[in-house]
């Protein structure tokens, strides 16, 4: 089975709000996350990282957050656009070279 | 600045013909190099990842090999292809070491009739 995964399959958000996607991870020896947006018949673009050394890291309108005592990360995205409408996925690294992705949070920003 | 080139960007084959899928990528030296498989509306699926020249790992048991024989050239290949390897294949370069970011490919859809 999948040791990342996501709360919500889907998220309507309205454009010009703030949108927050989660992602569970089961693997407490994991110490590096990415989220990456994927586009339709494209191939997923980095957004942003963190290591376990870190609670938080801000990038241009994206925040992600990690909590390691409940195996949460979180990906906050600032006043929402109508090009914010992908697919995003959480990954863990499994070893030094490996990365596990989750199932994917599909975005949809309504105008 | 690193770029990945992925061909064909659509292809379609007929069950039992062979496949090669090319990735190369621009611009560094002694990446980790990977192949992907992603379902519609699924996840991305690890098939293989090598970490230099002649070095695969396979991820999943299938009738699909990898082979990597220069530094920037990862080639998937098979030699009859399955109603089942139909899917978006996405060749993927990280930093040698790790972990690093993985950056993907424009990707290939694979329609196997």
């Amino acid at each position: 089975g999948e040791s990342v995964g996501l709360h919500l399959p889907t998220l309507s958000v309205q454009e010009g709000d703030n949108s927050i996607i989660n992602c569970a991870y089961s693997n407490s020896a994991s110490d590096y996350f990415i989220w990456y947006k994927q586009e339709s018949g494209k191939g997923p673009q980095f957004i942003i990282d963190i290591r376990s050394n870190m609670d938080k890291r801000q990038g241009q309108r994206v925040t992600v957050l990690l909590n390691k005592t409940v195996k949460h990360l979180s990906l906050q995205i600032a006043a929402t656009q109508p090009g914010d409408s992908a697919v995003y996925f959480c990954a863990e690294n499994d070893n030094d070279y490996k990365l596990s992705f989750g199932a994917g949070t599909t975005v949809t920003v309504r105008a | 600045s690193q770029t990945i080139h992925q061909w064909p960007a659509t292809l379609v084959q007929p069950v039992g013909s062979p496949l090669s899928l090319e990735c190369t990528v621009e611009g560094t030296s002694n990446p980790n190099l990977y192949w992907y498989r992603q379902a519609a509306g699924r996840g991305l699926q690890l098939l293989f990842y090598s970490v230099g020249i002649g070095q695969i790992s396979s991820e999943v048991p299938q009738n699909l090999s990898a082979s990597r024989p220069q530094d920037r050239q990862f080639i998937l290949s098979s030699k009859k292809l399955l109603l089942s390897d139909s899917g978006f294949y996405l060749c993927a370069w990280s930093g040698s070491g790790g972990p690093y970011e993985q950056y993907f490919g424009p990707g290939t859809r694979l329609t196997v009739t």
